[in-house]
C-alpha cells in the first residue's frame, strides 16, 4: 500500500460528460502529480501541484483542469469527454516539490468513455 | 520524438536468468526513476537514481550521467517479476515506453 488513495477506481461515462477524479496523497506529502496512461500513448505527465500551487504543467488538455485543496487532496476534472480520453489516470505524491524525491503512486482510476 | 528510449520493448526469460533492461535519454537530468507496473495496472516506484548504483533485493539499477544511460538488472529472475518496467526522467517528466517482461517457470 503506497498510502496514496484514488477514487473512483473505475468510471464509465458518455462522450460530452464531465467527471472528477480524486487523489489523497500520502500523509506528509505536499506534491501531487497527475498522469494519463492510454494504450497508444503510454504514461504522460499532466500536471503537478505543490502545497496548493501549480508547480509544473505537461500535456494537459484545456478541457482538463486540476486543483489541490488546503488539506492537500487533489482533484482532476475532465470535461467534454471524448472517446480518446479513455485511459488510466494515476496520481502520485512526494514530499517536496523538486525533482529528486521518491514518488508514490495510487492504484489509478480507469475511465471508459462510451 | 520521445526523450526517453527503452530497450528491449518485450523480453521473455526463463526463470533464473539474469535480465537487463536499458534506458537512454537525450537531455541531462537530475534524477531518473525505474517503475514497475503489474498486469493489474498499479505502479510501484522501484528506484530513484541521480548517480551510481542502487540495489534492492534482486534488483540493481545503475546510471551513467555522462553517457545518459541507465540499466535495470534483475538477478535470478522469477515469474513474479513479470511486469512492465518503465524508466522516467524526473525533471521533465518524460517516460519511456516500457519493457514488458515475461519470466517463464
Amino acid at each position: 500500500d503506497s498510502g496514496v488513495t484514488q477514487t473512483p477506481k473505475h468510471l464509465i461515462t458518455a462522450t460530452g460528460q464531465r467527471v472528477t477524479l480524486r487523489c489523497s496523497p500520502r500523509s506528509g506529502d505536499l506534491s501531487v502529480y497527475w498522469y494519463q496512461q492510454s494504450l497508444d500513448q503510454g504514461l504522460q505527465f499532466l500536471i503537478q501541484y505543490y502545497n496548493g500551487e501549480e508547480r509544473a504543467k505537461g500535456n494537459i488538455l484545456e478541457r482538463f483542469s486540476a486543483q489541490q485543496f488546503p488539506d492537500l487532496h487533489s482533484e482532476l476534472n475532465l470535461s467534454s469527454l471524448e472517446l480518446g480520453d479513455s485511459a488510466l489516470y494515476f496520481c502520485a505524491s512526494s514530499v517536496g516539490g523538486g525533482y529528486t524525491g521518491e514518488l508514490f503512486f495510487g492504484e489509478g482510476s480507469r475511465l471508459t468513455v462510451l | 520524438k520521445n526523450e526517453v528510449e527503452q530497450s528491449p520493448q518485450n523480453l521473455t526469460a526463463q526463470e533464473g536468468e539474469f535480465i537487463t533492461i536499458n534506458c537512454s535519454y537525450s537531455v541531462g537530468i537530475s534524477a531518473l526513476h525505474w517503475l514497475q507496473q503489474h498486469p493489474g495496472g498499479g505502479i510501484v516506484s522501484l528506484f530513484m537514481l541521480s548517480s551510481g548504483k542502487k540495489k534492492h533485493g534482486r534488483l540493481i539499477a545503475t546510471i551513467n550521467i555522462q553517457e545518459k544511460h541507465s540499466s535495470l538488472h534483475i538477478t535470478a529472475s522469477h515469474p513474479r517479476d513479470s511486469a512492465v518496467y518503465i524508466c522516467a526522467r524526473r525533471n521533465q517528466f518524460y517516460f519511456g515506453t516500457g519493457t514488458s517482461l515475461t519470466v517463464i517457470p
